[in-house]
């Protein structure tokens, strides 16, 4: 069965960075897009950006230009997401998920379970 | 970037009652809208796909609808299990998700 899973929680001081893990099993991982979606307490669901497990490809939304990378290991079948420069308002659950497709015009098929990131002084 | 505007925000309902969730793109997505639930605590799951498919194992009271920028996501009879917040997505990229509707049990 198709599992995503992540590393555990994180807590950060800000300014500094924080890179999460999302270690896929059960499918083919070159055939899905991985997408990383983030959750502050009590609020909705924020898309960041996704990675082709393929080509390698990235497309991040706009206020994480330049704070943030997507990474895939596919010897591992493992996807990483680096946030850098942290401040408070990081504070969130991220989320990996699975794309239903190798391009990103699929919806969310799969989760991880969430990584806690906490970034506090 | 279009915008996803759900409504209403939160919402009260009785077990029984039909409840709709609207979801309006800022500009025409076709149909790649797609419906989560998301329960208390819980990981997010897919509902509803291109506007109305329904997910495998989703159970039958959960329909949508629409195409272009209005959608719906309609529940014809609340159980208790439905308690959660709703999202819409768009899934043509970005990748942008509706702002979310709490529901909750009269």
């Amino acid at each position: 069965q198709v599992q995503l899973v992540q590393s555990g929680a994180e807590v950060k001081q800000p300014g500094a960075s924080v890179k999460v893990s999302c270690k896929t099993s059960g499918y083919t991982f070159t055939s899905n897009i991985i997408i990383w979606v983030r959750q502050a307490p009590g609020q909705g669901l924020e898309w960041m950006g996704w990675i082709s497990a393929y080509t390698g490809n990235t497309n991040f939304e706009q206020k994480f230009l330049g704070r943030v990378t997507m990474t895939t290991d596919t010897s591992t079948t493992t996807a990483y997401m680096e946030l850098r420069s942290l401040r408070s308002d990081d504070t969130a659950v991220y989320y990996c998920a699975r794309v239903a497709g190798i391009t990103p015009r699929y919806p969310i098929d799969y989760w991880g379970q969430g990584t806690l990131v906490t970034v506090s002084s | 970037d279009i915008q996803m505007t759900q409504s209403p925000p939160s919402l009260s309902a009785s077990v029984g009652d039909r409840v709709t969730i609207t979801c309006r793109a800022s500009q025409g997505i076709s149909n790649y809208l797609a419906w989560y639930q998301q329960q208390p605590g819980k990981v997010p799951k897919l509902l509803i796909y291109a506007a109305s498919t329904l997910q495998s194992g989703v159970p039958s009271r959960f329909s949508g609808s629409g195409s272009g920028t209005d959608f719906t996501l309609t529940i014809s009879s609340l159980q208790p299990e439905d308690i959660a917040t709703y999202y819409c997505q768009k899934y043509n990229s970005p990748l942008t998700f509706g702002q979310g509707t709490r529901l909750e049990i009269k």
